[in-house]
């Protein structure tokens, strides 16, 4: 258990309104991701963090904005939701104790219907 | 471009049987890992690969990285219905990226 929480676990809002989903992790873990699951595509990277303030784009990051303001926490914000961001956002962490070679651990997601 | 090609992408097999699962690519990985995800849940590691025709076997689960790092298998002997999931492969391109690239996936049902 890499003590990885999101919240909400399920949300239904309406197109054009702004959304934020949380990743919230109890170890300080410097690395953590933002990746959506859809059929047909598996899983993409939106965004990732490296640090306190310190993120980058991944694969599909257009209509999405994230924030780390505290090491535990990491916040993907959709600005303005679309029916294309309907998806599972699972979010993930990377261990930075002991030897790593970039495995990930991964939240139990949160499913977005976006109507 | 998807650098990472799995196959089969849908497998349904009965109890006992033996099944094998690809992960290719034209790309050189650092390390290779292998999930498996059941619905509802995030995906779950069950094994990195690091090193050229390196085999890893946890329990009835064989993993192979291929001698150029840019391919693996994973095979099920006598597959059991708790083996039922989405087996997910995800390669770290560099020592420097903590970026992972991931398949799409083979769905694995295993009938009792």
């Amino acid at each position: 258990d890499a003590g990885i929480t999101q919240s909400p676990r399920h949300k239904v809002t309406e197109t054009g309104t702004p959304v934020t989903l949380r990743c919230h992790q109890t170890e300080n873990h410097r690395y953590m991701y933002w990746y959506r699951q859809d059929p047909g595509h598996g899983l993409r990277l939106i965004h990732y963090s490296y640090g306190v303030k310190d993120t980058d784009k991944g694969e599909v990051s257009d209509g999405y904005s994230v924030s780390r303001s505290k090491t535990e926490d990491f916040l993907l914000t959709l600005e303005s939701a679309t029916s294309s961001q309907t998806s599972v956002y699972f979010c993930a962490i990377t261990p930075t104790s002991g030897v790593s070679y970039n495995e990930q651990f991964f939240g139990p997601g949160t499913r977005l219907t976006v109507l | 471009t998807q650098l990472l090609e799995q196959s089969p992408q849908f497998l349904s097999i009965q109890e006992g049987e033996n099944l094998t699962v690809y992960c290719n690519s034209s790309s050189v990985f650092s390390s290779l890992q292998w999930y498996r995800q059941e619905p509802g849940e995030g995906p779950v590691l069950l094994v990195t690969v690091v090193t050229g025709g390196e085999v890893k076997k946890l329990k009835r689960l064989t993993f192979q990285f291929g001698d150029a790092r840019k391919d693996s298998s994973l095979h099920i002997t006598a597959a059991q219905p708790g083996d039922t999931g989405l087996y997910l492969c995800a390669g770290a391109r560099g020592a420097g990226s903590y970026q992972l690239t991931f398949g799409k996936g083979t769905k694995l049902s295993v009938i009792p």
